[in-house]
This record gives C-alpha cells, sequence and structure tokens, in this order.
C-alpha cells in the first residue's frame, strides 16, 4: 500500500481479554517499529524489528506484550491479559532501514480502550 | 544511551510571531535528528531531519532546525507561526551505525504548540 497500515483503528475490550493489533508496514520497508502514545507520555518505544528479529525489545512493558513479525512484512502486536493501564494509542512505524534515510513513515495508530 | 528533552510541554504564541521549540539530545556519538509534527487526529509526520549534512535543516511549512554539537541542541524554529501550526511537535533521535543505539528512533515527550489570533 501507499502507507503504513494499522488495524483496527478502535479497539475496546474488556480487561483480562487478549488483544491483537496488526501492522501492514511500507512494501519494501526492511525496519519496523511499535510505539505507545499515553496522554500526556509522549511516545514510548515498544519494540524494533528489523527484517523479522527483534533487536531491540526493551521498551516492552511487561511479558504481557510480544510481537511479531512474519516474511519481512506485517507485524502484530499482542497484549494479553489487558489491563486498564494498557489503554493507549499504539502507533507502528516502518523505514527503509536504519543510517541516514531512517526516516520513520507512522500509521494512523490504534486507540486500544480497556474497559 | 540515547535520549531527547524537550523543554517545555506547552507552548503559546501569536500568530505572526516567532516559533521556538526546544530539544536537547544526549547521546555517545553525534546522531540522526529529526522533528516530527501531528495534527490533531491525525498520524505523524516528518519536519525535517539533521543526518552530518549542514548543520541548519530547512523543513516543510516554513520550519527550520538547527544541530548545535558543543550545545547538544536541535531546535525548532518558524520566523512568523501561521494558524495552522498548531499541533504537537515531537523530537527524536536515532542512533549512528556502531552505536547500540542504532536503528531505533527515540522521541521526546513532545511539545503542543498553540497559536493565538
Amino acid at each position: 500500500g501507499a502507507g503504513v497500515s494499522q488495524s483496527p483503528s478502535n479497539k475496546v475490550t474488556e480487561k483480562g481479554k487478549d488483544v491483537e493489533l496488526r501492522c501492514d508496514p511500507i512494501s519494501g520497508h526492511t525496519a519496523l517499529y511499535w510505539y505507545r502514545q499515553s496522554l500526556g507520555q509522549g511516545l514510548e518505544f515498544l519494540i524494533y524489528f528489523q527484517g523479522n528479529s527483534a533487536p531491540d525489545k526493551s521498551g516492552l512493558p511487561s511479558d504481557r506484550f510480544s510481537a511479531e513479525r512474519t516474511g519481512g512484512s506485517v507485524s502484530t502486536l499482542t497484549i494479553q491479559r489487558t489491563q486498564q493501564e494498557d489503554s493507549a494509542v499504539y502507533l507502528c512505524a516502518s523505514s527503509l532501514g536504519t543510517g541516514p534515510n531512517t526516516e520513520a513513515f507512522f500509521g494512523q495508530g490504534t486507540r486500544l480502550t480497556v474497559v | 544511551a540515547q535520549s531527547v528533552t524537550q523543554l517545555g510541554s506547552h507552548v503559546s504564541v501569536s500568530e505572526g510571531a516567532l516559533v521556538l521549540l526546544r530539544c536537547n539530545y544526549s547521546s555517545s556519538v553525534p546522531p540522526y535528528l529529526f522533528w516530527y509534527v501531528q495534527y490533531p487526529n491525525q498520524g505523524l509526520q516528518l519536519l525535517l531531519k539533521y543526518t552530518s549534512a549542514a548543520t541548519l535543516v530547512k523543513g516543510i511549512n516554513g520550519f527550520e532546525a538547527e544541530f548545535k554539537k558543543s550545545e547538544t541542541s536541535f531546535h525548532l524554529t518558524k520566523p512568523s507561526a501561521h494558524m495552522s501550526d498548531a499541533a504537537e511537535y515531537f523530537c527524536a533521535v536515532g542512533g549512528r551505525p556502531g552505536g547500540t543505539s542504532y536503528g531505533k528512533l527515540t522521541f521526546g515527550q513532545g511539545t503542543i504548540l498553540t497559536v493565538h489570533p
């Protein structure tokens, strides 16, 4: 596609349920990032993929959070046993790679609300 | 580890006034630096980036930023604010090859710019 696509755009879930958030990066982009944007918290780095591997998972808040990327393309962020503090906008971005061309293109985000 | 500090979570200016949004970074080696803008209900988009060519970088919509190594700063400016500039602005740092943060973008907390008539 022309841009980074995220689905769903909005998700309301009950506390304790699992959720999956999907990201389709720009075709040919090898790097893929997940960020979380909470009100007043800025952008919190979660995880970064180069191809299918994740060199940096340091931002995942707990073991309830996991992410995978297959075929060097689509990525899924899974949150198990959701908690109310997980409510946020989850942003995905992709880039051609690292180095001077590290411009990241962002999707519109998935707004997750845990009730 | 690299980090970014944006001074001032909210900045308010009059239309036509100078816009100055402050960003300071911490990095063991000179990094790549970026400014992103997020308009209400929209995704983030790149305003400009510094990648070690000219220290004064010009971006879209009349914005520019100057990399000052001695001050570890990358402040964003625009000579004359327009109502349409109202948005949230994020400074970000990317690690260079060989550094521990290579490939990772670290964002500041964001600055909300309000432009009033």
